[in-house]
């Protein structure tokens, strides 16, 4: 069990551009979360998968995010056409009905 | 519709006590609580299911009132690897939502 890997770390991008996030869940655990983190505030729910079904997004997710987690094992997080305030750390966490367990993040700086 | 947390920070020296609530205008399924220090994820402390248990983890207990759709997570005799932000998360609605909205923290200084 290496934990919840999140790849890149680290993100710089010109505002307009396309970006990608990827997520790897501890493997026994079916419940895959992506949540937003801004400094001083708490995680904000952005996702969650169960196994590869995406069953709830949230009403604030404009149409530019999108998810998905083929055959239910990690997952990819898009932002189309970035603006400076998707800048904030992406965290993703895994879990099996019961506490989560949280990446390390990509934080994401849109200049 | 996001729980909050109070107080916002507590500054504290090693030894002391600490309490830290949270409520919700909603009905609380389950009540999750993390600790994140500064540049890290959140880590997992303890998750209160609704019933009014209490539970504890070494030094750091919760209890979860269900009538008030309250936590409230206390830390004794602190100690400095205590500090960081911790964040309850609060899982709503009768059956549980699966997902967690989480408060603004509280931040937690333990000075020596």
């Amino acid at each position: 069990d290496t934990g919840v890997s999140q790849d890149p770390r680290h993100k710089i991008t010109k505002r307009g551009q396309n970006v990608t996030f990827r997520c790897d869940p501890i493997s026994e655990h079916n419940r895959l979360y992506w949540y937003r983190q801004t400094l001083g505030q708490g995680p904000e729910f952005l996702t969650y998968f169960q196994n590869e079904a995406q069953l709830e997004k949230s009403r604030l997710l404009s149409d530019r995010f999108s998810a998905e987690r083929p055959k239910g094992s990690f997952s990819t997080l898009e932002i189309q056409r970035t603006e400076q305030g998707d800048s904030a750390m992406y965290l993703c966490a895994s879990s099996w009905a019961g506490g989560y367990t949280f990446g390390s993040g990509t934080r994401l700086t849109v200049v | 519709q996001q729980p909050v947390q109070s107080p916002q920070a507590v500054i504290l020296r090693e030894g002391e006590d600490a309490v830290i609530n949270c409520s919700s205008s909603k009905a609380l399924y389950s009540v999750h609580w993390y600790r994140q220090k500064h540049g890290e994820a959140p880590v997992f402390l303890m998750i209160l299911l609704k019933g009014g248990e209490q539970k504890g983890h070494e030094k750091i207990s919760a209890s979860f009132n269900e009538k008030k759709q309250q936590s409230s997570l206390y830390l004794t005799a602190s100690q400095l690897s205590y500090s960081g932000t911790y964040f309850c998360g609060t899982e709503l609605g009768i059956q549980g939502a699966q997902k967690l909205v989480f408060g603004q923290g509280t931040r937690l200084t333990i000075n020596p």
